[in-house]
């Protein structure tokens, strides 16, 4: 199984703040990742697929980039409701896999 | 409106079963791939099962194959996902999501990413 791990587990950041999240894989997966959004009791949220591609509706000040086993997901000028946790998930194979999941805090 | 919506969820005992539905709405169910996941209390995702939109293709973690069974119903009356969960287990105990899979072309391959999610039904096992 590809296991996916995500850096840092939590970071507290001021609104306005830029932040990035890094999220490795095990072995090389293309650009077959996800990320998604999840605020506490809420199913999680589809923003990028295909390691830098928008999902239709979520705002640009999230953007992806990355390729093979190292990808970023960044958040321009944070606001209230970006607090929340962050997870990548590959899509290369089966067993679809996640990483540990980044909780973004308010500072 | 793209929607989905889980259901059956509750407490049982270990060693019991338990049937989630998912329906979906405002979309062409027959034509798209489906997943199930899920989050213990206070943990990550888990990716359960992913069954293509003719059933055509399941595939399982490790975790619940061979006591979890993935099924559809495409009739536009049900536009149904299922899981049928037996032999529960404590570690069982979750939020149980279904999320549709959207297919694109990359390279010549083609590849699913979830992209639509619904809330949630929670299971519980215990006694």
């Amino acid at each position: 199984d590809i296991q996916m791990t995500q850096s840092p587990s939590s970071l507290s950041a001021s609104v306005g703040d830029r932040v990035t999240i890094t999220c490795r894989a095990s072995q090389g997966i293309s650009n077959y990742l996800a990320w998604f959004q999840q605020k506490p009791g809420k199913a999680p949220k589809s923003l990028i697929y295909a390691a830098s591609s928008l999902q239709s509706g979520v705002p640009s000040k999230f953007s992806g980039s990355g390729s093979g086993t190292e990808f970023t997901l960044t958040i321009n000028s944070l606001q209230p409701e970006d607090f929340a946790t962050y997870y990548c998930q590959q899509y290369i194979n089966y067993p679809l896999t996640f990483g540990g999941g980044t909780k973004v805090e308010i500072k | 409106e793209v929607q989905l919506v889980e259901s059956g969820g509750g407490l049982v005992q270990p060693g019991g079963s338990l049937r989630l539905s998912c329906t979906a709405s405002g979309f062409t169910f027959s034509t798209y791939n489906m997943n199930w996941v899920r989050q213990a209390p206070g943990k990550g995702l888990e990716w359960l099962s992913y069954i293509t939109s003719s059933s055509g293709t399941i595939k399982y973690a490790d975790s619940v194959k061979g006591r979890f069974t993935i099924s559809r119903d495409n009739a536009k009356n049900s536009n149904s996902l299922f899981l049928q969960m037996n032999s529960l287990r404590a570690e069982d105990t979750a939020v149980y999501y279904c999320a549709r899979s959207l297919r694109y072309y990359d390279s010549g391959s083609l590849l699913d990413y979830m992209d639509v999610w619904g809330k949630g039904t929670t299971v519980t096992v215990s006694s």
